[in-house]
């Protein structure tokens, strides 16, 4: 059962315009989210977060938006630049009082095209 | 301040064999994890430690062992690897929710 879901395997963007990734959970215990991205043969990086407190977090470029109602997240990159191309992970996590695990979706590859 | 290390990079290895694959963080997490990624799968939970002395399974832990040797180093261990077990591997460290990984070690098991 996949508790977190990226139902786009991948995106095509122009240079410039905005990516739009998403991600649906259906735990609703999960009370801190994650976005990950990765490049060809390095580890995932950690890239922005948001608590369920809030609805929105923004960084730079990068802005995280919350929906618990409707148990969605998105990630906006504006505007997309050529070294955005990576595959982009969302991860969830739960209290557990230090010992937190993460639950990660399966990725969407983002390709901006020059 | 080189974060999280993974030794080694690249391993083949016969059906039957065994291996250990070592991972050092030097940024003081006191939680550490190791994940394995197959294709389509995203990033799968095998062991991990909350702290030192500690080791807990997570998602996929059968066919693999774990040591949290000291508050740095944290091991997977494939005691008889088979062919399910090809992946890559990523060890982590984190203080809190956010997670650091490691370069990654891929492996492959004919």
């Amino acid at each position: 059962d996949q508790q977190v879901k990226q139902n786009s395997p991948s995106l095509s963007v122009q240079e410039g315009r905005i990516s739009i990734l998403n991600c649906d959970y259906t735990n609703s215990m999960f009370d801190y989210f994650l976005w990950y991205k990765k490049y060809p043969a390095e580890g995932p990086t950690f890239l922005i977060s948001i608590s369920s407190i809030k609805d929105k977090n923004e960084d730079g470029r990068f802005t995280v938006f919350l929906n618990k109602s409707a148990k969605h997240l998105s990630l906006h990159i504006v505007p997309s630049q050529p070294g955005d191309s990576a595959v982009y992970f969302c991860a969830a996590s739960e209290s557990n009082f230090g010992n937190e695990k993460l639950t990660f979706g399966t990725g969407t590859r983002l390709t901006i095209i020059p | 301040n080189a974060g999280v290390t993974q030794t080694p990079k690249f391993q083949v290895l016969k059906t039957g064999q065994s291996m250990t694959l070592q991972c050092a963080q030097d940024m003081n997490h006191n939680s550490m994890y190791w994940y394995r990624q197959d294709p389509g799968m995203g990033l799968r939970l095998i062991y991990y430690s909350a702290s030192e002395g500690t080791t807990d399974k997570g998602e996929v832990p059968n066919g693999y062992n774990v040591s949290r040797l000291n508050k740095r180093e944290f091991s997977l261990r494939l005691e008889s690897a088979a062919p399910s077990q090809t992946s890559v591997y990523f060890c982590a460290g984190a203080a809190g929710y956010e997670q650091y990984f490691g370069p990654g070690t891929r492996l492959t098991v004919t």
